[in-house]
């Protein structure tokens, strides 16, 4: 079974410095790693996938992130902090296509990022 | 439009009532999903659509009954809910179930309490 882990229940930086919020996995094969956002009471805004390719991906709002095979690793990235981009982030994956459970996407626990003024 | 809408944005319901939910979208996407979030929890599967067809319930009570009408509509009839049952229910689309690279679009929730 797939499974994500994001070791941070929180991250604090200050506005206008780097974020990076982490996230690790693990599936059989190549997975799908998606990132997503969620504001309060709000529903999850997608951010950004990793299928295949790159291993740099970008996404909305100024957010990338990297995957690293062999690291297992796929983390959210911004060059500079925005007040606005305190929110809770998960991190998820799908296994690939056919591939046991593939129709699930399996999340995180979730970050919650803030941003500092 | 990436839109997924959901109704109400909130609902207080008795433990003896029925009520329904109702998320919409017209993506045209095939597959549909009910999720169930806890406050500052990831999202729980609950069911899948797939071109209208029931393809997965993940041992969700009875008393959660979701239908789809068509392929845009997608409806959770709730009877006789317990406390715990208090959650934001998301609904969320896709433009197929079987292929894990597309994204699952997500609506704004409904947040249930139940007294």
């Amino acid at each position: 079974a797939q499974s994500v882990a994001q070791p941070e229940d929180q991250v604090n930086v200050a506005e206008g410095n780097p974020l990076t919020v982490k996230c690790t996995y693990s599936v059989s094969g190549n997975p799908y790693l998606f990132w997503y956002v969620q504001y309060p009471n709000r529903g999850l805004q997608f951010l950004l996938k990793y299928i295949t390719g790159d291993n740099l991906v970008k996404g909305s709002y100024g957010f990338e992130a990297e995957f690293n095979k062999s690291q297992t690793s796929f983390h959210l990235k911004k060059p500079s902090a925005l007040v606005s981009d305190s929110a809770l982030y998960f991190c998820a994956v799908r296994p690939p296509m056919g591939g046991a459970g593939s129709y699930q996407l399996t999340f995180g626990k979730g970050t919650k990022l803030s941003v500092i003024p | 439009d990436t839109e997924v809408t959901q109704t109400p944005k909130h609902l207080v319901m008795g433990m003896t009532n029925k009520k329904s939910l109702k998320c919409e979208q017209h993506m045209g996407h095939r597959a549909m999903y009910w999720y169930k979030q806890k406050a500052k929890k990831p999202p729980e599967l609950m069911f899948v659509y797939s071109y209208e067809k029931l393809s997965i319930n993940e041992s969700v009570p009875s008393r959660f009954s979701p239908e789809c009408p068509n392929s845009s509509l997608l409806n959770l009839h709730l009877h006789a809910l317990q406390p715990e049952d208090s959650a934001l229910y998301l609904c969320a689309s896709s433009q197929d179930m079987a292929s894990g690279d597309y994204e699952q679009y997500f609506g704004p929730g409904t947040r249930l309490t139940v007294t």
